[in-house]
């Protein structure tokens, strides 16, 4: 099952924060959250585990609600280098490792 | 290191033709996965792996055949390609049992299909 990803496009200027979504309807283990500039390959940004743990680039910060199966990344003081498109992608359990399932993608636009 | 790398970068196919996409790794992960990327749906898992000589399918397995002979390659084999299969196609290794720093998937630069 597919998560779910909201909004689908925000537009940003340089310096504003921006949340984006990923909503599970099945009990989670993980979220990763990766961007992809257009024509390049997925680069990792965060992951957030079952009880907490996580990792991920300094600049970069997320949260994992594991009641509502719900997490959110944060873009803050958005730079332009921060354009490109956001996926979340879920592991249901450490049996899945491995076995990302993405959302559909946020596409992110930060002008000047 | 060189990460993840996948030959070739373009490729442009006649429908029946078949063909095999090369993906390698140099980091020693266990896990590799294949995903294919279309407008607006994001990454699908066509097939993965969770170490040499066990695969297993993902969502979109059909059309598709892999095998892992060794820990670094992951080939991708397209038995009779058809114009459905126009995508393109991601590899990725991981290494979750290695620890949360290496859980993070490494994806290869992508190979642009187009069957005609």
């Amino acid at each position: 099952q597919q998560p779910v990803q909201s909004p689908q496009a925000v537009i940003l200027r340089e310096g504003e924060d921006a949340v984006i979504n990923c909503s599970s309807s099945k009990a989670l283990y993980s979220v990763h959250w990766y961007r992809q500039k257009h024509g390049e390959a997925p680069i990792f940004l965060m992951i957030l585990l079952k009880g907490g743990e996580q990792k991920g680039h300094d600049k970069i910060s997320a949260s994992f609600n594991e009641k509502k199966q719900q997490s959110s990344l944060y873009l803050t003081a958005s730079q332009l280098s921060y354009s490109g498109t956001y996926f979340c992608g879920t592991e249901m359990t450490t049996d899945s490792w491995g076995k990302l399932q993405f959302g559909a993608g946020t596409q992110v636009v930060v002008t000047p | 290191n060189a990460g993840v790398t996948q030959t070739p970068k373009f490729q442009v196919l006649k429908t029946g033709q078949s063909m095999t996409l090369q993906c390698a790794q140099d980091m020693n992960h266990e896990y590799m996965s294949w995903y294919r990327q279309d407008p607006g749906m994001g990454l699908r898992l066509i097939h993965y792996s969770v170490g040499a000589g066990i695969t297993d399918q993902g969502e979109v397995p059909n059309g598709y055949n892999v095998s892992r002979s060794t820990t670094e390659d992951f080939p991708l084999r397209l038995l009779s390609a058809a114009p459905s299969q126009t995508s393109v196609y991601f590899c990725a290794s991981s290494d979750p049992r290695q620890g949360l720093a290496n859980t993070e998937a490494f994806f290869g630069q992508g190979t642009r299909l187009t069957v005609v």
